[in-house]
């Protein structure tokens, strides 16, 4: 699987918008761009997948640049609830997810 | 209520024990995996299997073994092989190229 690079920490202020950057220039035709989170002590938590188009759910978007070498996660009205790590990751969806050390997101009052 | 249970919460075993930690899911999913988690590390890959009956070592299995008798069940079991077991692990389950669900985890301490 391909590997990613996200920026070690980010603040965000409560109700502004999360823009949470990764990078994964060897991305194959095949992988998906994969996103969870884990708040401190808990098991990790699905928030978005994608291939090549933009997507959206209940919880966040995320885009993906046409050449798919990077993608943002975007989380539109940050709370103190979304302080968490987040991983990027890239997967295939035959093999078992390859996490990194993600990004530690703090959302301030 | 559907979901993937870890048992025990907190685990603490004596230098030399085997301890067995316990994951079951009841949402028909193919593939069980094991992580194991340092402080503020990502997770790394112990076992996991894509079927009933097999499984394949991750990238740090030396010291733990599995079974995979059942579907809903995949137990890990932490040997005294493996020399610094302290940590937290991470089970999950996943149908075949779609997201992973992940347990609450269970925090393992040698005393």
């Amino acid at each position: 699987d391909a590997k990613t690079t996200q920026p070690p920490s980010m603040d965000c202020a409560e109700g502004r918008a999360a823009n949470l950057p990764c990078n994964h220039s060897t991305i194959s035709g095949n992988e998906y761009v994969y996103w969870y989170r884990q708040i401190h002590s808990q098991g990790p938590q699905y928030i978005i997948h994608g291939l090549k188009n933009n997507e959206t759910n209940e919880m966040a978007s995320l885009i993906i640049t046409e050449d798919r070498k990077s993608s943002t996660l975007i989380l539109p009205h940050a709370t103190l609830r979304d302080t968490a790590v987040y991983y990027c990751i890239v997967n295939s969806g035959n093999t078992p997810l390859v996490f990194g050390k993600g990004t530690r997101l703090s959302v301030i009052a | 209520d559907g979901g993937i249970t870890q048992s025990p919460k907190y685990l603490f075993r004596k230098e030399g024990q085997n301890v067995t930690l316990s994951c079951e899911q009841n949402l028909n999913h193919d593939a069980m995996y094991w992580y194991r988690q340092d402080p503020g590390q990502g997770l790394r890959l112990i076992y996991y299997s894509q079927i009933v009956n097999d499984f394949q070592k991750g990238d740090i299995a030396e010291g733990y073994s599995v079974s995979r008798e059942k579907k809903e069940s995949f137990p890990l079991t932490v040997t005294s092989a493996q020399k610094n077991p302290t940590a937290f692990y991470l089970c999950a389950s996943s149908r075949t190229r779609d997201k992973a669900f992940f347990g609450q985890g269970t925090r393992l301490t040698v005393v």
